[in-house]
């Protein structure tokens, strides 16, 4: 079964300063990973995903994630945030050959101004 | 524009009830899934549909129904048996069944019981 582990529950930053959200997943063979993002009063929707290719992958709004397969890992990343970045961010993992995704529970960040 | 439409966006139960949440895309995608978020505990699937009068329970599927009997329409029943029925739900669709297909969401139904 695949998993998704999301370490920072809630992180506060001011802005400018640099962003970094841990995303585990545990599933062994090849997946799809997912960030969503869900702004205050608005629906969620993809910030990036990778499926293949370049580990490095670039978004929306400046925001990208390295795929480190060794690790696990999918960490999401930018390099100065915005107070208009404050949201709730979800990481999402797809394995195998059908669309059953795994969320996260979520990060909300909080960035003041 | 197109989009997914969840209504309504607030819904009040009393016990015993059963209740429908409506979903409907006009994005033409094949595929359609039904979330629960909880605080703390993220999304969690209750069922997904990968094609008009197929589907397939997900993680949390007790106490829930679906039907899907027309492309752009997956209806989900909150029944009686649901003993924990007050959260948020969201619908998604994505094009196909492919897993790299990212998934769009609507705004969401927020049911409470009374």
């Amino acid at each position: 079964a695949q998993s998704v582990s999301q370490h920072n529950h809630h992180v506060i930053l001011s802005e400018a300063a640099s962003l970094e959200l841990g995303c585990n997943y545990s599933y062994g063979g090849t997946v799809n990973l997912f960030w969503y993002v869900q702004y205050p009063g608005q629906h969620l929707q993809l910030l990036l995903k990778y499926f293949s290719g370049d580990p490095l992958v670039k978004g929306i709004k400046g925001f990208e994630a390295e795929f480190i397969k060794s690790k696990f890992s999918f960490n999401l990343r930018k390099p100065s945030v915005q107070w208009s970045d404050t949201a709730e961010y979800f990481c999402a993992v797809n394995s195998g050959g059908y669309q059953k995704v795994t969320f996260g529970i979520g990060t909300k960040l909080q960035v003041i101004p | 524009d197109g989009g997914i439409t969840q209504s309504p966006k607030y819904l009040f139960r009393k016990e015993g009830q059963n209740v429908t949440l409506s979903c409907e895309q006009n994005l033409n995608h094949d595929a359609m899934y039904w979330y629960r978020q909880d605080p703390g505990q993220g999304l969690r699937l209750i069922y997904y549909s990968q094609i008009v009068n197929d589907f397939q329970k997900g993680d949390i599927a007790e106490g829930y129904s679906v039907s899907r009997e027309k492309k752009e329409s997956f209806p989900l029943t909150v029944t009686s048996a649901q003993k924990n029925p007050t959260a948020f739900y969201l619908c998604a669709s994505s094009l196909n069944k492919n897993s790299n297909q990212p998934q769009h969401f609507g705004d969401g139904t927020r049911l409470s019981i009374l």
